[in-house]
């Protein structure tokens, strides 16, 4: 599994504005990637996800985008509201199963 | 419909016992899937289960098992508890194989001392 620290990044917005939130992935190998958001005292819930022959993906009011040069991923949402605070996490699929493989998370502030 | 249900909820234990966790999946969802969550280590996969066979391990010691039933339910052992394996236990459950698109439950959270 990953090694992750005990201090996630955290991104501040105002309500209203778009946020992006980032995630690299080592696994050249990797080719589904999803989107996860975590409210306190909650499970994961899915957001999105996207296959590794799209570059682009759009959901109501979210949009991934996948670099796989660069092995980039990105969660844009659109006019954040105070009910977008939460951790978000990208994980990757790259295996057979349902083994996912999480990022350390964002911590995703929305300031009213 | 009802989501992924998780009993206990909350549950403290001391070092040497074991403990078993519950998970009924959403109905009708056949694979279930275990991940441990903490602060230092993040989200990490125990194993899945798909019609009560094991399909996936994740990097775990052997004190960690679980084992799936007819009707889908899932239970994850834990033997000799170790203060470290403190966590938020997390069951997930999914319609089909292969997909990312899982259903939490709220978790299970563990105490050792």
């Amino acid at each position: 599994g990953e090694s992750v620290g005990l201090h996630l990044p955290t991104l501040s917005v105002q309500e209203g504005d778009n946020s992006i939130i980032n995630c690299a992935y080592s696994n050249s190998a990797s080719d589904y990637f999803i989107w996860y958001k975590q409210e306190s005292g909650k499970g994961p819930q899915f957001i999105i996800d996207i296959r590794s022959n799209m570059d682009k993906r759009q959901g109501q009011r979210v949009t991934v985008l996948l670099n796989k040069t660069v092995k980039h991923l990105s969660l844009q949402i659109a006019a954040t509201q105070p009910g977008d605070s939460a951790v978000y996490f990208c994980a990757e699929n790259g295996e057979y199963g349902n083994k996912l493989v999480f990022g350390a998370g964002t911590i995703l502030r929305v300031k009213s | 419909k009802a989501g992924v249900t998780q009993t206990p909820r909350y549950l403290i234990k001391t070092r040497g016992q074991q403990v078993t966790l519950s998970c009924s999946p959403i109905s009708g969802h056949r694979s279930v899937s275990w991940y441990q969550q903490t602060p230092g280590q993040g989200l990490q996969f125990l194993f899945e289960y798909f019609s009560e066979t094991q399909r996936n391990k994740g990097n775990f010691p052997g004190r960690f098992s679980g084992r799936q039933f007819s009707n889908s339910r899932s239970e994850m052992n834990v033997s000799t508890l170790e203060l470290g394996d403190s966590a938020l236990y997390l069951c997930a459950s999914s319609l089909q194989q292969n997909t990312g698109e899982l259903f939490f439950g709220e978790g299970s959270r563990l105490t050792v001392l």
